[in-house]
């Protein structure tokens, strides 16, 4: 079974500082998605940033980017010039490639980021 | 367009009795998802439906939990004989294809008393 290890239960940042959240994972698998998602007060999941493990280039989302070394199974996310509306509890993500979808996404245990303004 | 949702946003139960959840995916949305997210747990996976086609319950905590999705669209979560650990966020999600990306709705955060 796939498990992923976010060792970093809370961090805070300065506003428009750059902040990165680490994400560890542990799989037998060659090819599999890895996602990171953003849950606010509100409760609701908001996807951020994707990347399928066979794409060498890191992902990017404006002010969100990914560093993805598949050999080190390490998925960190970078947020650059952090805004208030930053601020929520970031969980990464995996899901297998294969299987058609029926293990659902594994999630880390969440990192919450704190913004200070 | 619309988002996933889901209701109701807030049910509070006493112990012993049945709930259902109910959740409306996003129009055109084959895959649909159920989570669960407790303090203790964190997010757990619980079932997955394909369009029609019967899903695999291994996920589900325990018999008393079942799950139902009619005409490939709504989905309803039944938890019988509720138990304060069923205390949770019980989210869902839908997604195009199976391997796409999920998106999800508000949640529903179950009490019980």
């Amino acid at each position: 079974a796939q498990t992923v290890t976010q060792s970093q239960p809370e961090m805070s940042v300065q506003e428009a500082e750059t902040v990165t959240l680490s994400c560890t994972y542990d799989t037998s698998e060659s090819d599999y998605y890895l996602f990171w998602y953003k849950q606010p007060p509100s409760r609701q999941m908001i996807l951020v940033i994707r990347q399928e493990a066979y794409k060498q280039q890191n992902a990017t989302e404006n002010r969100f980017s990914v560093n993805f070394q598949k050999a080190a199974k390490s998925f960190s996310l970078k947020i650059s010039d952090s805004q208030l509306g930053d601020a929520a509890m970031y969980f990464c993500a995996y899901r297998s490639y294969s299987g058609g979808g029926a293990d659902g996404l594994t999630f880390g245990k969440g990192t919450h980021l704190i913004i200070q303004p | 367009g619309a988002g996933v949702s889901q209701s109701p946003s807030n049910k509070v139960t006493e112990k012993g009795k049945d709930v259902e959840l109910r959740c409306d995916p996003i129009s055109g949305h084959t895959a649909l998802y159920w989570y669960r997210q407790s303090l203790g747990q964190g997010l757990e996976f619980l079932i997955y439906f394909q369009g029609n086609s019967a899903p695999d319950k291994s996920g589900l905590p325990s018999d008393r939990f079942s799950a139902e999705r009619t005409g490939g669209s709504v989905s309803t979560l039944t938890i019988q004989r509720t138990q304060q650990e069923d205390s949770a966020v019980y989210l869902c999600a839908s997604s195009q294809e199976a391997p796409l990306e999920q998106y999800f709705g508000p949640g529903t955060r179950l009490t019980v008393t």
